[in-house]
């Protein structure tokens, strides 16, 4: 089955610096990796994904890229601000019958300093 | 679109009794529902995957007669803990996928907050 690692575990930034956080997966097969965001106590919110046929992916200041061959996809944050400190989750598909279930990381905890 | 919901958001209940959750996809069809477990400061474990009308499938390690998942409509599925233990004690959350939806997103539940004396 599918395993996915996440680094860094915890990452502190500078209001305005860029933030990026990166993930490797093992199955080759799969096909979709979303983003989320889940503040404290709260539900993940998808907050981007992309499919193994895109390489890069951007929504105003959040960017995602992957690396099919290397098996690694990465999350970008430009411009960050105090309200995207939370812990952020990549995830990989790992298909099953005809629903697709989600194998997640092991999180990164976001602080963006003021 | 695409909302799920849960219930209760918080249960506190003594060592040996049982609690259900209730998960239900409340504007499509979820013809798929996951429940994940979170302990603190860690990441989303997946649980089992529920298709409406057929049995779970289990996640190695999860114990299918403690867990018990019941997907009886497209827009209910419930998991009961049974004979709950404070090591049962964690933030469950749903999701779920449907036809009307896109097959890879999954929506989440607000997620449940267990708390086992």
């Amino acid at each position: 089955g599918e395993n996915v690692e996440q680094h860094p575990s915890t990452l502190s930034v500078q209001e305005g610096d860029s933030a990026v956080i990166k993930c490797t997966y093992s199955d080759s097969a799969s096909n979709y990796f979303p983003w989320y965001k889940q503040e404290l106590g709260k539900r993940p919110q998808l907050i981007i994904d992309i499919r193994s046929n895109v390489g890069e992916k951007k929504d105003q200041r959040i960017a995602v890229t992957l690396n099919k061959t290397a098996k690694h996809f990465s999350l970008h944050i430009t411009e960050t601000q105090p309200e995207d400190s939370a812990v952020y989750f990549c995830a990989a598909t790992d298909r099953m019958d005809s629903s697709y279930k989600l194998i997640f990381g092991s999180g990164t905890r976001l602080l963006v300093r003021p | 679109g695409a909302v799920v919901s849960q219930h209760p958001s918080r249960v506190i209940c003594k060592s040996g009794t049982s609690v259900k959750i209730e998960c239900r996809s409340l504007d499509f069809q979820a013809t798929t529902m996951f429940w994940y477990r979170q302990f603190p400061k860690k990441s989303l474990m997946l649980m089992a995957t529920s298709n409406e009308g057929s049995k779970a499938t289990y996640e190695q390690g999860v114990e299918k007669d403690k867990f018990l998942i019941n997907h009886a409509s497209l827009t209910l599925s419930t998991l009961t803990v049974t004979s709950a233990h404070p090591e049962d004690s964690s933030f469950y959350i749903c999701s779920a996928t449907g036809l009307a939806v896109l097959s890879y997103e999954q929506y989440f539940g607000p997620g449940t907050r267990l708390t086992v004396t």
